[in-house]
């Protein structure tokens, strides 16, 4: 069966400072992995996908994650955080190798201070 | 465009009440996935229609959850005989067909039950 881990609940990072939030998967098979965000009062919008194509992924608000099949790992990574980047981020694998079924982390809050 | 669309926003009911939950996905979006965000949790698949018809709904967590959507577009999630513990944040999220597709979720709804 197909999981992630998300290493860390909560992450706090100063403004213009770089982002690290961790994610780990299990899969059976050669997973398709995803990063979300989730802004207060609003849906969740895909930030990247990884999909078997080259393993650094780069996505939208200069967020960028590298899959790492040794480590089973999929980290997302901004070199410098603003304050917009505040909000709840999900790992996400998906069940069926495809879109179907996304099976989602436990979700990260990241925090940026002025 | 108009995204996906939930409505209500937040609903509140007693224990042991039915309820329904609408869903309005973008027009020409094949694919409908239902999935339920308990307090500080990622979002759990409850159901995906391709369709009219439900593909996978192996997420339902028993009989009281039930969900149609009978010409292809708007779907609604019922819920019979409410729980305390079916109080939760309620995702719809549509795509352009399933498989390899992103999914566009709407704003959610939320569901307390008293």
């Amino acid at each position: 069966a197909q999981s992630v881990t998300q290493l860390d609940s909560h992450v706090s990072v100063s403004e213009g400072t770089p982002v690290l939030l961790r994610c780990n998967y299990s899969s059976s098979y050669s997973p398709s992995l995803f990063w979300y965000v989730q802004h207060p009062n609003k849906g969740l919008q895909l930030l990247l996908k990884y999909t078997s194509a080259a393993t650094l992924v780069k996505g939208i608000n200069g967020f960028e994650a590298e899959f790492k099949k040794s480590e089973t790992s999929f980290h997302l990574t901004k070199p410098s955080a603003h304050m917009s980047d505040a909000a709840e981020y999900f790992c996400v694998v998906s069940a069926t190798g495809g879109y179907n079924k996304l099976i989602f982390g436990a979700g990260t809050r990241l925090a940026v201070h002025p | 465009g108009a995204g996906v669309s939930q409505t209500p926003s937040n609903k509140v009911t007693e224990k042991g009440k039915y309820v329904e939950l609408r869903c309005d996905p973008i027009s020409g979006h094949t694919a409908l996935y239902w999935y339920r965000q308990s307090l500080g949790q990622g979002p759990e698949f409850l159901i995906y229609f391709q369709g009219t018809g439900a593909a996978d709904d192996s997420g339902l967590p028993n009989d009281r959850f039930f969900a149609v959507r009978p010409e292809g577009s708007v779907s609604t999630l019922k819920i019979q005989r409410t729980e305390r513990g079916d109080s939760a944040v309620y995702l719809c999220a549509s795509s352009l067909t399933g498989g390899e597709n992103e999914q566009f979720f709407g704003p959610g709804t939320r569901l307390t039950v008293l």
